[in-house]
């Protein structure tokens, strides 16, 4: 099966600026997940989608939001760029709700520098 | 590489030698547990999970130990390897909250 894969690798944008960051989770997975890292604060998650729905979010402002489709790719996307935005963006993939625990499998991450 | 943690608990240890990370937790109501491994570079990659019902798990050269008591996970990896050198995260969850991860600690293997 192929991993969860996420485009682009790399992106470079200026403060004010939006951003759209893209996720495929592996064949069969309805949730993904996405967390943000950055050296000071570690992994932290954002939000979930299954099935389309958003089931749980982190406590991140809402210039960050998120979608689902129906063929269970996800987007996430950073409204108003702040340098402190600039952080490894981690998609997961699971076959089941995060509630309950289970493994997800992560992708290589978006690396995005807000200059 | 990609840096995931400048100031990382750093553990080196002499290859061929055992392994322990520890993780503590504050979260009481947590029932899942999960150890990633992260190489520079790459996203985390699993490698062992435990649920509360359980003290001890095996897998492939790893074991992860559970003490509910105290609040404390630990992720043994037996006969190092220099593949094993990366940054090892444990995390855990309960009920419908999201995976709460720690800051990690940076497994360095000396050949």
């Amino acid at each position: 099966k192929a991993g969860v894969t996420q485009t682009p690798r790399y992106l470079i944008k200026t403060r004010g600026q939006q951003v759209t960051l893209s996720c495929s989770p592996i064949s069969g997975h309805r949730s993904v997940s996405w967390y943000q890292q950055t050296p000071g604060q570690g992994l932290q998650f954002l939000f979930e989608y299954f099935s389309e729905t958003q089931r749980n979010k982190g406590n991140f402002p809402g210039r960050f939001s998120g979608r689902q489709f129906s063929n269970s790719r996800s987007e996430m996307n950073v409204s108003t760029l702040e340098l402190g935005d600039s952080a490894l963006y981690l998609c997961a993939s699971s076959p089941h709700r995060l509630a309950g625990g289970y493994e997800q499998y992560f992708g290589p991450g978006t690396r995005l520098t807000v200059t | 590489g990609e840096s995931v943690g400048l100031h990382l608990p750093t553990l080196s240890v002499q290859e061929g030698d055992n392994s322990i990370i520890n993780c503590a937790y504050s979260n009481s109501a947590s029932d899942y547990f999960i150890w990633y491994k992260q190489e520079s570079g790459k996203g985390p990659q699993f490698i062992i999970d435990i649920r509360s019902n359980m003290d001890k798990r095996q897998g492939q050269r790893v074991t992860v130990l559970l003490n509910k008591t105290v609040k404390h996970l630990s992720l043994q990896i037996a006969a190092t390897q220099p593949g094993d050198s990366a940054v090892y995260f444990c995390a855990e969850n309960s009920g419908n909250t999201p995976l709460v991860f720690g800051k990690g600690t940076r497994l360095s293997v000396i050949a």
